[in-house]
């Protein structure tokens, strides 16, 4: 897991709180992407940056805002959430050329009250 | 679009006993599959894929899949348990007819692989 970090682990953040998560890929990948991972629920695929480009928005609340400064650094920007938000949110990286594996990092888990 | 089933909530086996969770998907041109494990409070862990070639795919610990095309399945093995194996599973697909560049991958629901002592 050391080759995509995550941080922080837990977050608990009121409705009214802003805070961001941060993820850091040390693998050389030009594409990551941001899931959602609720109980008893698929995962579902939040965002894709492809050459820190956004090319994929799959209809996510204006709550969240992803960023990816270059292609080692993503971030979520968290604003107003609701408790229904709170879930395990996973980072992924890869390379962008052909079937190319996803490499997840360990999540963040977050609580909203 | 693509899609995965993964038909069993939870699989129990006896230790020493084989494995076999389950994986179906469902995509307009042919597939690239995917098993991932995760264990608690951990993230997703890349177990194998299948890309083109052989049906037969090995992978980490001893796992293994068959890619059966006709039954647009994906099953995933192993042929004697162990304890550790516990953890949630999910079979993962993507489009090879998706197009160029990054695309997420659509997972099943995940499977509870529960080996007993």
């Amino acid at each position: 897991e050391t080759g995509v970090t995550q941080t922080p682990r837990h977050l608990v953040m009121g409705m009214t709180n802003k805070k961001s998560l941060k993820c850091e890929q040390h693998l050389g990948h030009n594409a990551m992407y941001w899931y959602k991972q609720s109980a008893k629920k698929p995962l579902e695929l939040m965002f894709v940056y492809s050459l820190e480009e956004r090319v994929e928005n799959n209809s996510v609340p204006s709550r969240f805002s992803p960023e990816c400064p270059n292609s080692s650094h993503l971030f979520l920007h968290l604003h107003t959430l609701q408790p229904e938000d709170s879930a395990l949110y996973l980072c992924a990286s890869s390379h962008l050329t052909g079937p190319d594996t996803q490499y997840f990092g360990p999540g963040t888990r977050l609580t909203v009250l | 679009a693509q899609s995965v089933a993964q038909p069993e909530d939870q699989v129990n086996v006896a230790e020493g006993n084989p494995l076999t969770v389950k994986c179906t998907y469902s995509v307009s041109g042919n597939p690239y599959l995917f098993w991932y494990v995760q264990y608690p409070n951990r993230g997703l862990q890349f177990l194998l894929k299948y890309i083109t070639g052989d049906n037969l795919v090995k992978g980490s610990y001893g796992f293994e899949a068959e890619f059966n095309k006709s039954q647009t399945s994906f099953h995933l093995k192993k042929p004697s348990a162990l304890v550790s194996d516990s953890a949630l599973y999910f079979c993962a697909v993507r489009d090879t007819g998706s197009g160029g560049g990054a695309d997420g991958l659509t997972f099943g629901k995940g499977t509870h692989l529960i080996i007993q002592p």
